[in-house]
């Protein structure tokens, strides 16, 4: 299996433009996680979805932020418009099921200058 | 709130010692808990998962261990090697399908 895959690998761009970030999850998983990665907080959770639904957004840290996952083996995470303290690592990750091991990508290094 | 830490948040140790990374949790309610190993530049690897029934799990040179009652699981690396240097991350799930992740240790495998 190819794992789960992240693009782009890295993404620089200006403050207040439009970023979108793509995952698609291990062929099978039925769970889908937005996870961002930085020094100061660590992985914080920002959404995750079962079955294509979310069930959970309270991580997403304001309006800006939007995610979806119009089928099984696709998702996005968009930034709009993006702010230099959104600089971070991305990743997503999946998983079988409920309580079963998460599998993560490589992830997105976002630098927004 | 339902924490994870992780102490230290940096270890060095020579090669071939047997080692052992700390996690602590702040509710003894875990669905399960997760050790992951992440290398510069990449995600993370699940290493190993234990259910809240049990106590250890071993997968090769790695043994891992879970006390609900005392909120500690303990990571063990035997005969550790320099590809074993990487971060450390301890995740629990608190039964809501949320991993509640530590900070992590750096572990660095002197050669």
């Amino acid at each position: 299996d190819a794992g789960v895959i992240q693009s782009p690998r890295h993404e620089v761009t200006e403050m207040g433009q439009e970023v979108t970030l793509r995952c698609k999850p291990i062929s099978g998983h039925n769970s889908l996680f937005w996870y961002r990665q930085t020094m100061m907080r660590g992985l914080e959770l920002l959404i995750y979805f079962n079955n294509n639904v979310p069930i959970d957004d309270s991580g997403m840290p304001e309006d800006r932020f939007s995610a979806k996952m119009p089928n099984a083996s696709f998702s996005t995470l968009k930034i709009q418009p993006s702010e230099p303290r959104d600089s971070a690592v991305y990743f997503c990750a999946s998983s079988f099921a409920e309580g079963q091991p998460q599998h993560f990508g490589d992830g997105t290094r976002l630098s927004i200058l | 709130k339902q924490e994870v830490t992780q102490i230290p948040a940096a270890l060095s140790v020579p090669e071939g010692e047997n080692l052992v990374l700390n996690c602590s949790f702040t509710d003894s309610a875990i669905y399960n808990l997760q050790w992951f190993r992440q290398d510069p530049g990449k995600g993370l690897t699940s290493l190993l998962l234990i259910q809240s029934s049990q106590r250890e799990q071993t997968s090769g040179r790695l043994n891992a261990s879970l006390d609900k009652s005392s909120g500690r699981s303990t990571l063990y690396i035997a005969a550790s090697q320099p590809g074993d240097s990487a971060t450390y991350l301890c995740a629990v799930y608190f039964g809501n399908e949320k991993l509640t992740f530590g900070t992590g240790t750096r572990l660095t495998i002197i050669p």
